[in-house]
């Protein structure tokens, strides 16, 4: 079992440019989450798939950020234009089950928009 | 909003101390109730899953209890040791299966 596996480990970008985050989560897992981790507001939930399907995307700040997973076995976070308060540690996580089971996360990506 | 609160916010104690800390969230659709610990520079992992009113989990020395009805859940750790220093998250789904929401987390450092 590889865990989940999220790439870039670290992107620095300039302000304005689109910034692509992906994501692969464990074999077998329903749901897939996408979190922001700032020092400020801690662990924020993005959004959440269930069996590919947007579920809940409320948690998106806004407009340049959108996201996808066309397939079980891959998604993308992408914020366009990037500013740099998207700066933050962007994780991405699998359950099985949802909140019934837990969660696992990857080793997250390091954003720093400059 | 979901609001899911810890305290303290931190948590300094000698190695050998036992110790614990406080989870609440709101008591109305509740679904499960997680406990993750995050070392610096790791990622989350999980200690703990809880669904049921009363349930008491346990894996080595450390322990949880969850209250549905009142809306919190405790995590205990007996003999503290050096590397139980981490911060513990808790988080809690509103009821909705899938919209886990994490408290700001308390950092426990254990000095030897």
């Amino acid at each position: 079992d590889a865990g989940v596996i999220q790439s870039p480990r670290h992107e620095v970008t300039e302000m304005g440019q689109e910034v692509t985050l992906r994501c692969k989560p464990i074999s077998g897992h329903d749901y897939l989450f996408w979190y922001r981790q700032t020092m400020m507001r801690g662990l924020e939930l993005l959004i959440y798939f269930n069996n590919n399907v947007p579920i809940d995307d409320s948690g998106m700040p806004e407009d340049r950020f959108s996201a996808k997973m066309p397939n079980a076995s891959f998604s993308t976070l992408k914020i366009q234009p990037s500013e740099p308060r998207d700066s933050a540690v962007y994780f991405c996580a699998s359950s099985r089950q949802g909140s019934n089971s837990p969660l696992h996360f990857g080793n997250g990506t390091r954003l720093t928009v400059t | 909003i979901l609001n899911v609160e810890q305290s303290p916010q931190s948590l300094h104690v000698q190695e050998g101390d036992s110790t614990n800390f406080t989870c609440s969230f709101p008591s109305s659709n509740f679904y499960a109730l997680h406990w993750y610990r995050w070392e610096t520079a790791k990622s989350p992992e999980a200690l703990f899953v809880m669904t049921l009113n009363g349930d008491e989990k346990k894996k080595g020395r450390i322990s949880a209890t969850l209250n549905t009805k009142e809306g919190y859940s405790y995590l205990y750790i007996k003999g503290s040791q050096p590397e139980d220093s981490a911060t513990y998250l808790c988080a809690s789904d509103g009821g909705s299966q899938g919209n886990l929401i994490f408290g700001k987390g308390t950092k426990l450092s254990v000095k030897p």
